[in-house]
């Protein structure tokens, strides 16, 4: 079984412009997380989609979206980017919404974004 | 919001040693994850606790759920440096989002 596939591993982006990172959660899993780390701050939780529909969401600018497809696949767009952007955005796919009780979450790999 | 505290920061041991490392949450929780992560990559999950008094292990890591549910910790017996990397605990509360701890940094001295 496949696990969770982040693409792309690697971005270089320039301030201002936008940037869509996509994950693919394990088959059969309905949720998938999306969080931003950083040296020093942990795992910031953006926000959380499971059958299309967006459940929670973190504390950050409306710069940050989301949305999921009906396969479960999500993306995460950020526009206008500043340099306080770069990090490591992660996503996590578990089989049924967070808080549902015995949900596990696995994480893909992540892509590492660079803001220059 | 909801907080996990892990401290410290940063561990060091000498291979061969045991260490243990917790996590304490000013809430209860109904579920306790643990996972590592290496750099450069995404967290595994190592170890899911469910009931509180839970103890279950996983080769050298055991990890068990607080009778309070308001904390959990790890342990991992016999370090190797393969076991280097970022431990992370997360809890859920019922019908809430995971909430994870700022992760310890263990390293392991040969």
């Amino acid at each position: 079984k496949a696990g969770v596939t982040q693409t792309p591993r690697y971005l270089i982006k320039t301030r201002g412009q936008q940037v869509t990172l996509s994950c693919s959660p394990i088959s059969g899993h309905r949720s998938v997380s999306w969080y931003q780390q950083t040296p020093g701050q942990g795992l910031q939780f953006l926000f959380e989609y499971f059958s299309e529909t967006q459940r929670n969401k973190g504390n950050f600018p409306g710069r940050f979206s989301g949305r999921q497809f009906s396969n479960s696949r999500s993306e995460m767009n950020v526009s206008t980017l500043e340099l306080g952007d770069s990090a490591l955005y992660l996503c996590a796919s578990s089989l049924g919404p967070q808080g549902a009780g015995n949900t596990e979450a696995f994480f893909g790999q992540g892509t590492r974004l660079t803001v220059v | 919001g909801q907080q996990l505290n892990q401290s410290p920061q940063s561990m060091f041991i000498q291979e061969g040693e045991d260490v243990s490392m917790n996590c304490t949450s000013s809430s209860i929780f109904n579920t306790w994850l643990w996972y590592k992560q290496d750099p450069g990559e995404g967290p595994v999950l190592l170890i899911a606790l469910y009931k509180a008094g839970e103890l279950t292990s996983n080769g050298r890591l055991t990890a068990q759920f607080g009778i309070t549910r308001k904390d959990s910790f790890l342990n991992i017996s016999a370090s190797i440096p393969s076991d280097v990397g970022i431990y992370f605990c997360a809890g859920q509360e019922a019908n809430s989002k995971l909430t994870f701890g700022k992760g310890i940094t263990l390293s392991v001295r040969p």
